[in-house]
């Protein structure tokens, strides 16, 4: 049972666009939501989160939006550049919870 | 410089071999877990440990084990019962607000 989903395995978007990468989520228990960028053979970076009290987080060209009502989660990056070109992971966990569950990905590629 | 250790970063494992994958970290993190990463599928749980001298099995615990003797240390033992062992594995600690950080992984092979 996938509790996190994000169900584009990959996306290509032209240098300077907007890239916007989904994610959807069943537990209604969730309430801290994460997305973490990975290159190959790397671990994950943490990228940026948001908490459920809030519906935008912005952090440079990086925002976070979240819909509560829909359990979905999207994340903005404006303008897109060709190093942003990675697997994109959503993560949720519950309050205070230790166990963090995490998407299957999504691909970004990043055209210059 | 803080962060997460892994080691080694290539491993081969004969068959009915245990083999022991090193994490390290000087965040001073309580919180450590160990995941798994098959090509084309997201991080899958398999150990996770709260604080030193305790840990929960995650979902896909089993041919795996792990102890938490040290703050500091978190190693996973691969165990001959895994019986598809080919991954690549991940080992992270995570903070007090809920962001963890990883190692650069461990990619264990069969041979």
């Amino acid at each position: 049972d996938q509790q996190v989903k994000q169900n584009s395995p990959s996306l290509s978007v032209q240098e300077g666009r907007i890239s916007i990468l989904n994610c959807d989520y069943t537990n209604s228990m969730f309430d801290y939501f994460l997305w973490y960028k990975k290159y190959p053979a790397e671990g994950p970076t943490f990228l940026i989160s948001i908490s459920s009290i809030k519906d935008k987080n912005e952090d440079g060209r990086f925002t976070v939006f979240l819909n509560k009502s829909a359990k979905h989660l999207s994340l903005h990056i404006v303008p897109s550049q060709p190093g942003d070109s990675a697997v994109y992971f959503c993560a949720a966990s519950g309050a205070g919870g230790f166990k963090t569950i995490f998407g299957a990905g999504t691909r970004l590629f990043v055209k210059a | 410089d803080g962060g997460i250790t892994q080691s080694p970063k290539y491993l081969f494992r004969k068959e009915g071999q245990n083999v022991t994958l090193s994490c390290e970290q000087n965040l001073n993190h309580d919180a450590m877990y160990w995941y798994r990463q098959d090509p084309g599928q997201g991080l899958r749980l398999i150990y996770y440990s709260q604080i030193v001298n305790d840990f929960q099995k995650g979902d896909i615990a089993e041919g795996y084990s792990v102890s938490r003797e040290k703050k500091e240390s978190f190693p996973l033992t691969v165990t001959s019962a895994q019986k598809n062992p080919t991954a690549f594995y991940l080992c992270a600690s995570r903070t007090q607000g809920g962001i963890q950080y990883f190692g650069a992984g461990t990619r264990l092979s069969v041979l």
